[in-house]
């Protein structure tokens, strides 16, 4: 256990709908990273965000937004969706975003699967 | 840009024979350099890193890698497979450079099956 925990386990959802994922980091992490896994796109790096910062963008489409709270906890939000979009969804945190040493630790994901 | 490539799709080893899975990157400055494994249904759990230092790197379940920095390789090995190291291993690098944050950039994966 990393640690890092998601919900929803699983998501079943309609083309056009919204959903909105959850990503409790590490007790003591300030850094929280999105990340979708696809059977055709592989591990690609959403985004980022740093005590309640976003820190760095990666292939993340407009439909899709992030934020972290106050608590660090963070939110992934995917609106409009397309069938394109199921995939695993991973959050990850790690201790600090200067320190680039430190690895991340990846929480469960959360696989949304788009009907 | 940097980017990590995985040669091999799958590896097939009998349990007790070394396993190595190949990995090579490219940054433009120095590299950190992670190997993540994945079971099935279950999130990427971190195996070791190479930072700086000794370029053999020791991890978890008896895994170890090599960090070439002539042929920008970082090779995961492992002297005796067991079944149960059957799953889908990712390499991945970050640079320490750059106005990207700390994204980790990841290969497209090995699967790795021990037969008995």
């Amino acid at each position: 256990d990393s640690g890092v925990t998601q919900t929803p386990k699983h998501l079943i959802t309609a083309t056009g709908q919204r959903v909105t994922l959850r990503c409790s980091p590490r007790s003591g992490d300030l850094s929280v990273y999105w990340y979708q896994q696809s059977l055709d796109q592989g591990l690609q790096f959403l985004i980022h965000y740093y005590n309640g910062e976003e820190r760095a963008k990666g292939n993340i489409l407009e439909r899709f937004s992030a934020q972290q709270f106050p608590d660090l906890h963070s939110e992934l939000n995917l609106s409009s969706l397309e069938l394109g979009d199921s995939a695993l969804y991973f959050c990850a945190s790690s201790v600090e975003g200067g320190r680039v040493r430190f690895e991340q630790f990846f929480g469960p994901g959360t696989r949304l699967t788009v009907l | 840009a940097q980017s990590v490539a995985q040669p091999e799709d799958q590896v097939n080893v009998a349990e007790g024979n070394p396993l190595t899975v190949k990995c090579t990157y490219s940054v433009s400055g120095n590299p950190y350099l992670f190997w993540y494994v994945q079971y099935p249904n279950r999130g990427l759990q971190f195996l070791l890193k190479y930072i700086t230092g000794d370029n053999l790197v020791k991890g978890s379940y008896g895994f170890e890698a090599e960090f070439n920095k002539s042929q920008t390789s970082f090779h995961l090995k492992k002297p005796s497979a067991l079944v149960s190291d059957s799953a889908l291993y990712f390499c991945a690098v970050r640079d320490i450079r750059g106005a990207a944050g700390n994204k980790l950039t990841f290969g497209g994966g090995t699967r790795v099956l021990v037969k008995p």
